[in-house]
């Protein structure tokens, strides 16, 4: 069956910094990718979403990288700021057509004055 | 312009009562998708709604059952409710059952006692 991977250990680091998330899956073959953000009892922020014939998508601080051979995505934060502490979740869409998701346990990110 | 409303914010049940919870979408959006987030994990797909139908379905029981109103609104229902019903249900809009961007209301937070 599909599976996500997402780091389960909360991620620290310092304001300035850049983050770097990983998000990994088996079992399937997606036609794109997606990133949320979550804070602490909210829904889900869409924040970027990447297809399978692109390797990198860029927008303002976040870049988002999508490798199909590793089944792999990378998410970076540059110049993190403590305001982007959240957890960030990882999605795929379920084989078969449609946009029902499926998605990865979540990151959670610190950042630290 | 509104994004996706859910109503209530927070309901606390006991095992075995019945609860209705609800959704809008956001405006020019027809298709709502529901799904329920357990604490530490990530959201996890219960079904789709569009032209009032229920057309796509995840790995959940009878027990949960939704209607779509003409004005594309939505109701989640679930019967019999057990212990581990309790997570945060979340509701999430699209313009058509494949596009690729969701929109997600702040979620419901039922507690089953």
């Amino acid at each position: 069956s599909q599976k996500i991977e997402q780091n389960s250990e909360a991620l620290n680091i310092q304001e300035g910094k850049t983050a770097t998330l990983t998000c990994n899956y088996t079992n399937y073959s997606p036609a794109y990718l997606q990133w949320y953000r979550q804070d602490p009892g909210r829904g889900p922020v869409f924040l970027l979403l990447i297809r399978e014939n692109e390797k990198e998508k860029r927008k303002e601080r976040l870049k988002v990288t999508f490798d199909t051979t590793l089944k792999q995505s990378l998410f970076h934060i540059t110049a993190s700021q403590p305001a982007d502490s959240a957890t960030y979740l990882c999605a795929l869409p379920f084989t078969g057509g449609g946009n029902k998701l499926t998605f990865g346990t979540g990151t959670q990110l610190k950042v630290e004055l | 312009d509104a994004g996706v409303t859910q109503s209530p914010t927070h309901l606390i049940k006991t095992r075995g009562q019945q609860v209705t919870l609800r959704c809008s979408p956001k405006s020019g959006h027809d298709t709502v998708s529901w799904y329920q987030q357990a604490l530490g994990q990530g959201p996890q797909f219960i079904f789709q709604y569009y032209e009032e139908e229920e057309r796509q379905r995840g790995n959940f029981p009878d027990r949960f059952s939704g209607h779509q109103y003409p004005n594309y609104s939505s109701e989640l229902n679930v019967n019999a409710l057990l212990l581990g019903d309790s997570a945060l249900y979340l509701c999430a809009s699209s313009s058509t059952p494949g596009a690729p961007e969701q929109y997600f209301g702040p979620g419901t937070r039922l507690t089953v006692t």
